[in-house]
């Protein structure tokens, strides 16, 4: 199994400032990576998929990178609604999730 | 505008067999894989099944297989997750999902259902 880790667990940060949230493999997923938000009492949301490639409906502050073991996911000035819980994802040996980040207001 | 809408979650007996189900719509349903993921507060998320557009494929997380059987009616836009020999650590929100792929499935969710709650417990 393929173990996903994120890091750091939380990101005090205020809104405008920049997001940097990092996602790292146990083994290489190539760019099979997802990132989805979650808010309390709501499902995920997908954000960005094969590393990043942003999904329908997805404002442009938020970019994805990476390859390999190594992702990272860029909100790049943050809105008040952008403070939840983000996951990654990886589809390159059947489906695993990351133990998610927390964005919160500092 | 696609809608998933789960039932069938509740307060199970350790042992037991409920089936979830999830009524689909907004997009076309057949064309689709589908699949269902859960979520606790320890565990986080974890993916439990995936079947395909068709129905004739399907794939199980190791935690469940043996356990569970995912299934779908395309004539009446359903998913289904016939849970059996229930466990506490089954436990969870189950999400329905649908794959952001058409013709080859993604392995990606791009809408999810409001979840459902199954809780085991005697």
């Amino acid at each position: 199994e393929i173990v996903l880790t994120q890091s750091p667990a939380t990101l005090s940060l205020s809104p405008g400032e920049r997001a940097t949230l990092s996602c790292r493999a146990s083994q290489s997923v190539s760019t099979y990576l997802a990132w989805y938000q979650q808010k309390p009492g709501q499902a995920p949301r997908l954000l960005i998929y094969d590393a990043s490639n942003r999904a329908t409906g997805i404002p442009a502050r938020f970019s994805g990178s990476g390859s390999g073991t190594d992702f990272t996911l860029t909100i790049s000035s943050l809105e008040p609604e952008d403070f939840a819980v983000y996951y990654c994802q990886q589809r390159n040996n059947w489906l695993t999730f990351g133990p998610g980040t927390k964005v919160d207001i500092k | 505008e696609v809608q998933l809408l789960e039932s069938g979650g509740g307060l199970v007996q350790p042992g037991g067999s409920p089936r979830l189900s999830c009524a689909a719509s907004g997009f076309p349903f057949r064309n689709y894989a589908m699949g269902w993921v859960r979520q606790t507060p320890g565990k986080g998320l974890e993916w439990v099944s995936t079947i395909s557009g068709s129905g004739t494929s399907t794939y199980y997380g190791d935690s469940v297989k043996g356990r569970f059987t995912i299934s779908r009616d395309n004539s009446k836009n359903t998913l289904y997750l016939q849970m059996n020999s229930l466990r506490a650590e089954d436990t969870a929100v189950y999400y329905c999902a649908k794959d952001l792929g058409g013709s080859a499935t993604s392995w990606y969710f791009d809408s999810w259902g409001q979840g459902t709650l199954v809780t085991v417990s005697s």
